[in-house]
């Protein structure tokens, strides 16, 4: 069985860092695409960054330069390292399991972890 | 502003159909045949319906089906259920800096 455990998140200062974390089972990371998708209190879904089976990264402009995305093949545990904080980056953030670019979906969704930026 | 526009919300009686719309541009919806769909009941995580704008997952009801006409895409749902009661959400691959878009998300209210 598929299952994605995020785990990580918490309330963190303006400028503050953090690091998420996303434990898979039932399947590989290393051998499929990757993503974290975010959603703000109340409001819609929002794409944050893919790593491709092949190591590449991409991100959504919003969180260019800020955060960035990694896995741990021998963990089999997809990361999400957050710095520079802004309130606007409070929302739950999801782990999916799914191809982007080419057929674009994800499939296997995490239950989330709750990130909030706030003094 | 979300990249895709959804209507806020729809509704129907038990039974009828509905249908939500997902309008994007020839850089997203328009341009490539990669719309998904997905269902979201409160507190939970999404749940894939629909992908590559008419497929269906191994275990979703036929009665959710997907199409695209031009920069619109839609979902209709038919003979609902009081379960379908949820927020939707369109997505598509773009051709922008940011490679994935969603909707803003409607929400289902079975009468």
């Amino acid at each position: 069985e598929v299952q994605l455990v995020e785990s990580g998140g918490g309330l963190i200062q303006p400028g503050g860092s953090l690091r998420l974390s996303c434990a898979a089972s039932g399947f590989t990371v290393s051998s499929n695409y990757m993503s974290w998708v975010r959603q703000a209190p109340g409001k819609g879904l929002e794409w944050v960054s893919v790593i491709y089976s092949s190591g590449a990264t991409y991100y959504a402009d919003s969180v260019k330069g800020r955060f960035a995305i990694s896995r741990d093949n021998s963990k089999n545990t997809l990361y999400l390292q957050m710095n520079s904080l802004r309130a606007e980056d409070t929302a739950v953030y999801y782990c999916a399991r799914g191809r982007v670019g080419g057929t674009t979906h994800f499939d296997y969704w995490g239950q989330g972890t709750l990130v909030t930026v706030s003094s | 502003q979300s990249a895709l526009t959804q209507p806020a919300s729809v509704s129907g009686s038990p039974g009828q159909s509905i249908t939500i719309s997902c309008t994007g541009t020839s850089n997203d919806v328009g341009g490539y045949n990669y719309v998904s769909w997905y269902q979201q009941h409160p507190g939970n995580a999404p749940k894939l319906m629909i992908y590559d704008v008419s497929n269906r997952p191994s275990g979703i009801s036929h009665r959710f089906s997907g199409a695209k006409s031009g920069n619109t895409a839609s979902l209709t749902i038919s003979g609902l259920q009081a379960e379908d009661e949820a927020d939707y959400y369109c997505s598509s691959y773009t051709s922008g800096s940011s490679l994935v878009v969603f909707g803003g998300g409607t929400k289902l209210t079975v009468l």
